[in-house]
């Protein structure tokens, strides 16, 4: 069966970045693109990208730009997210989805 | 950019009641629009694909229709279950856009 399992919860200060990785199984990996979601406390999912698990094309979202990276490992069947320059208003849980399929979620705090 | 405009934003309702939850598309869109059920601390469980089409092991009372650019997300009669907050989802063109939730709540 298809299975998204994310890294774990990180802690991090203003300014810093974070990488969240997102292993997937059950089916061929470069078949769909992936996106990732995230979502703050109490607040709506939020669009923040995607890329092509098949030639690394990425999509992000305007907001994001220059401070996010999607990339792939197709070895590992992989995908990851990494934010630069985090800010407060970067605390969210994130989600890397092929939209049936969603991972557990990672939540990520920025605080200082 | 396609924007998606949900409403309500909150919804009281009893079980056995019929309701209905809309995303409007800011311009015209094929039918690649999700509906997505969320209960708290869980990742969003999609229940509708390409408008219409019901993802395999959702109930039969939950289905999705479209006219013109809104979209209807219809839950026939509802079980205790179904209390939680509806997403839709563009996948049409890039941005990708939810809305902005409906959160469904007993009566």
């Amino acid at each position: 069966q298809v299975q998204l399992v994310q890294s774990g919860a990180e802690v991090k200060k203003p300014g810093a970045s974070v990488k969240v990785s997102c292993k997937t199984s059950g089916y061929t990996f470069t078949r769909y693109g992936i996106s990732w979601v995230r979502q703050a406390p109490g607040q709506g999912l939020e669009w923040m990208g995607w890329i092509s698990a098949d030639n690394g094309d990425t999509n992000y979202a305007q907001k994001l730009q220059g401070r996010v990276t999607m990339t792939t490992d197709t070895s590992t069947s992989t995908a990851y997210l990494e934010l630069r320059s985090l800010r407060s208003d970067d605390t969210a849980v994130y989600y890397c989805a092929i939209l049936s399929y969603w991972g557990q979620g990672t939540l990520v705090t920025v605080s200082s | 950019d396609i924007q998606m405009t949900q409403s309500p934003s909150s919804l009281s309702a009893s079980v056995g009641d019929r309701v209905t939850i809309t995303c409007r598309a800011s311009q015209g869109m094929r039918n690649d629009l999700g509906w997505y059920q969320q209960k708290p601390g869980k990742a969003p469980k999609r229940l509708i694909y390409a408008a219409s089409n019901l993802q395999s092991g959702v109930p039969s009372r939950f289905g999705g229709s479209r006219s013109g650019t809104e979209f209807t997300l219809t839950i026939s009669s509802l079980q205790p279950e179904d209390f939680a907050t509806y997403y839709c989802l563009q996948h049409d063109s890039f941005p990708y856009a939810f809305g902005q939730g409906t959160k469904l709540e007993i009566k």
